[in-house]
């Protein structure tokens, strides 16, 4: 059933330092993990992908690895800012030649000054 | 995101009255998405199109309907609104293909069933 008023995980991190998301994920046959950002009452933005064949992606400020053994994901951000306050997901897509995205629940990261 | 437009983007209605929500894309992409956020469940997909009239289901698509006569509207229908139908309704687009995992979303609809 709806799982109404659950609490969203979250993160409060200094600003300037570095911030760390984790995620689980689920299926073992997923072939893209993806990070998005969400800023209140906005959709969703893409950040940074990584292929299942890969361990670890750069982009600006901000790296995913994935550790593929025990299904985990994680978002690394440098020197965090306080426009970096948003929930973040990760999501996985279920089905290889198509976009089937999986997403997770989110955490909130909370820059504090 | 301005190549993606969602409409209306409040709608406050009663239970088992029909509801329609357009998205509406400026960019000719083929693939298009409905997602619905919810407290506690992150988004979930509830039908998607890769082209005009080809459409497909997602994890959570009993109770909703969708079409897409042309390329540029993917329009998501309640046929009878439940309370259960309270979301924030999201449509996406793919811009750079199925071989990757970017989206691009739409500002969200969102939808109030009393």
């Amino acid at each position: 059933g709806e799982s109404v008023g659950l609490h969203l995980p979250t993160l409060s991190v200094q600003e300037g330092d570095n911030s760390i998301i984790n995620c689980a994920y689920s299926n073992s046959a997923s072939d893209y993990f993806i990070w998005y950002k969400q800023e209140s009452g906005k959709g969703p933005q893409f950040i940074i992908d990584i292929r299942s064949n890969m361990d670890k992606r750069q982009g600006q400020r901000v790296t995913v690895l994935l550790n593929k053994t025990v299904k985990h994901l994680s978002l690394q951000i440098a020197a965090t800012q306080p426009g970096d306050s948003a929930v973040y997901f990760c999501a996985e897509n279920i089905l290889q030649g198509a976009q089937k995205l999986v997403f997770g629940q989110g955490t909130r990261l909370t820059i504090n000054p | 995101d301005a190549g993606i437009t969602q409409s209306p983007r409040h709608k406050v209605t009663e239970t088992g009255t029909p509801v329609t929500l357009r998205c509406h894309q400026t960019e000719n992409h083929r693939y298009m998405y409905w997602y619905r956020q919810d407290p506690g469940h992150g988004l979930r997909l509830i039908h998607y199109s890769y082209g005009v009239k080809d459409t497909d289901k997602g994890e959570v698509s009993d109770g909703y309907s969708v079409s897409r006569s042309k390329t540029e509207d993917f329009l998501l229908t309640l046929e009878s609104a439940t309370s259960s139908q309270t979301s924030v309704y999201f449509c996406a687009i793919s811009r750079r293909g199925v071989d990757t995992g970017e989206l691009f979303f739409g500002e969200g609809s969102r939808l109030t069933v009393l």
